[in-house]
């Protein structure tokens, strides 16, 4: 069974401040997906990365980054230098590669609010 | 235009009703789902949908069903709607990527969201 857990319910920091989303996972697959997804207070899902199992080099993009380590089975996020447009709920999720329908499971979620 | 929409946003009904939730997609994707989320559970699968003639429950089908009336079109269903069906309802669609050996797995692309009280 696969499992995603996101420990940090909620976090707030200034504005300018780095913050961390941990994430860590658990699956039985030696070949999986990671990914991250937004939700900002509109409600609406917004598909940020997905890396495969195969694939450690950490991602920058602009001041999101995104850590991936198979020893300790952790995709963890990091915003530098928060914004408060960056206020909104992560999810983290994982899926299993198949051969046809593969199972998303989902976190639980971190909101994380800016402060100006 | 957005990818995916969801309609209606938002609907406030009564225990009993039966309610009609619809998506429709451009992306030009076969595979369609329905998620409902709810504060500190994240999302659940209700139903899934990888073409017109293939439909699939999710972890938590009871209560609801499904019609994938076209490619780009898959309407969620609740027969007779209770409160604990209240909740934030996402159509997602994904297109399979074959990669890392055939084997594939699919990014999700979600709708807006669909926020349905039921009293």
């Amino acid at each position: 069974a696969q499992k995603v857990t996101q420990a940090q319910t909620e976090i707030s920091v200034v504005e300018k401040e780095d913050v961390t989303l941990d994430c860590v996972y658990e699956t039985r697959d030696t070949t999986y997906y990671l990914f991250w997804y937004k939700q900002p207070p509109s409600g609406e899902l917004v598909f940020l990365i997905r890396r495969n199992s195969f694939d450690e080099q950490n991602e920058i993009s602009g001041r999101y980054s995104w850590n991936f380590q198979k020893s300790t089975s952790s995709f963890n996020f990091t915003i530098t230098a928060s914004q408060v447009v960056d206020s909104a709920v992560y999810f983290c999720a994982l899926s299993e590669a198949r051969r046809g329908y593969q199972k998303v499971t989902f976190g639980t979620g971190t909101k994380l609010q800016v402060i100006p | 235009d957005a990818d995916v929409t969801q309609t209606p946003r938002n609907r406030i009904t009564k225990t009993g009703k039966r309610i009609m939730l619809e998506c429709s997609q451009t992306k030009g994707h076969d595979r369609m789902y329905w998620y409902r989320q709810d504060p500190g559970l994240g999302l659940r699968l209700i139903y899934y949908s990888f073409d017109v003639k293939d439909i699939n429950k999710g972890e938590i089908s009871d209560g609801y069903s499904v019609s994938r009336q076209a490619q780009a079109k898959f309407s969620l269903s609740l027969e007779s709607a209770i409160p604990n069906q209240t909740a934030l309802y996402f159509c997602a669609t994904s297109d399979p990527g074959v990669t890392l050996a055939g084997l594939s797995t699919d990014t999700q692309y979600f709708g807006p969201g669909t926020r349905l009280t039921v009293l």
